[in-house]
Order: structure tokens, then C-alpha cells, then sequence
């Protein structure tokens, strides 16, 4: 599987938008990026997937460079609730995509 | 049920003990996962069944693990001879098909395992 690469922190306001980077540049045709995240002594989260275009959901939107190097993750105005470690994580759409392959995250804290 | 339900929330033992964590996924969930968290780290997979059967076990750090998942439901990892360096947080997940495309994973709240 790809290897993904994240800060490993950032800090956004409450009420602003965060955007979280990753990077993929290893990510192959058939592999999906997902976003996970887990709030504190709770188990990971789904938040979205994609595989080359734009998603959006209720939850975040996720932006996909064109080349698939890369990509970020938008949670339009984020909350105190929102405080967690996102993960990125990149997953092959064949027999093997059972496997997730976590890194060690970003720890996003929404400051009041 | 609504979510993954895993039992106990907390487990401490002392070391050389056998220990049982439970895994009750959504229903109607075909393949089920285990995880382990250490402080800091990410998850680690474990395990994946498919149905009854573990279809991949490559995970598991040795053959004091084990899991079984009997009748394609609940699932249970058994750890025997605990060592200090089990203490973890092992999580477990469903999904409705571990097989090609996109595979959403949900995971439990997670059994917190300490060993003394």
C-alpha cells in the first residue's frame, strides 16, 4: 500500500474552516484515499473517501489533486467537537482492501 | 445492532493470565477486523474474517493470539499468557464486504487491555 505523509498538528478556530494536507505521491490507479479520525478514548471514525474526484458529504470535503499526489481535507467550520487525530489513509480497490494501514495522524485542535 | 459493540471497555490482568475480548458487529456485516492501538501510534491490523473464516491472520504478532468468529457474527480474541507488552487498546470493526471496491470500515469503542 502507499504511504501517506501528514503534519503531525495543526490548530484551527472554532467556526473557521480546517484543512488538513496529505500526501500520496506513491498512490497508485486503483487506490482509494480515506479519511478517518479518532476523538479521544473512541474508536476511528469514517469520515469520506475518493478516488479522483471531489467528494463532499455532511461530515468534510475532500479535494484531490489532479495527479493524486495529494490531497486535503475540509471541514467547512470546524467545531470544539471536531478536536481529534485525522487520518489519511490510501487503500487499493483489489482483493487486499480489507487491510487499512493507519500512520500516526494529524491532531487537529479546534481552539475556542 | 447500531454500532460495534465490544466488551469489556477495560480489562486489567496480571501477567500469564488468559484473556477474552468480545466483538458484536453491525448486523447483517460480513467481514470483521481487529485492530491494536498503542499509545500514539495508530492502529494496527490484526486480523480480517470473512464470514467464519479468518481470511487473513497476518497481523497477529504470535500464536498466543487467536480469534474466531464461529458462526459468522460475533467474534472473540483470545490472548493466552498475557505479557506487559500486550497492553494495548484492541479494536474491532466491521464492514458490509471486505471484498473489491471501496470498504468502509466502523469500528468499536475499543477493550482496553492492561497487564500488570
Amino acid at each position: 500500500d502507499a504511504k501517506t505523509t501528514q503534519p503531525p498538528s495543526m490548530d484551527c478556530a472554532e467556526g473557521r474552516a480546517a484543512n488538513l494536507p496529505c500526501n500520496h505521491s506513491t498512490i497508485s490507479g486503483n487506490e482509494y484515499v480515506y479519511w478517518y479520525r479518532q476523538i479521544h478514548s473512541q474508536g476511528p471514525q469514517y469520515i469520506i473517501h475518493g478516488l479522483k474526484n471531489n467528494e463532499t458529504n455532511e461530515m468534510a470535503s475532500l479535494i484531490i489533486t489532479e495527479d493524486r499526489k495529494s490531497s486535503t481535507l475540509i471541514l467547512p467550520h470546524a467545531t470544539l467537537r471536531d478536536t481529534a487525530v485525522y487520518y489519511c489513509i490510501v487503500q487499493n480497490s483489489g482483493g487486499s482492501n480489507y487491510k487499512l494501514t493507519f500512520g500516526k495522524g494529524t491532531l487537529l485542535t479546534v481552539n475556542p | 445492532g447500531a454500532g460495534v459493540s465490544q466488551t469489556p471497555s477495560n480489562k486489567v490482568t496480571e501477567k500469564g493470565k488468559y484473556v477474552e475480548l468480545r466483538c458484536d458487529p453491525i448486523s447483517g456485516h460480513t467481514a470483521l477486523y481487529w485492530y491494536r492501538q498503542s499509545l500514539g501510534q495508530g492502529p494496527e491490523f490484526l486480523i480480517y474474517f470473512q464470514g467464519t473464516g479468518a481470511a487473513d491472520d497476518s497481523g497477529l504478532p504470535n500464536d498466543r493470539f487467536f480469534a474466531v468468529r464461529p458462526e459468522g457474527s460475533v467474534s472473540t480474541l483470545k490472548i493466552q499468557r498475557t505479557e506487559r507488552g500486550d497492553s494495548a487498546v484492541y479494536l474491532c470493526a466491521s464492514s458490509l464486504d471486505g471484498g473489491s471496491g471501496a470498504n468502509v470500515l466502523t469500528f468499536g469503542a475499543g477493550s482496553r487491555l492492561t497487564v500488570l
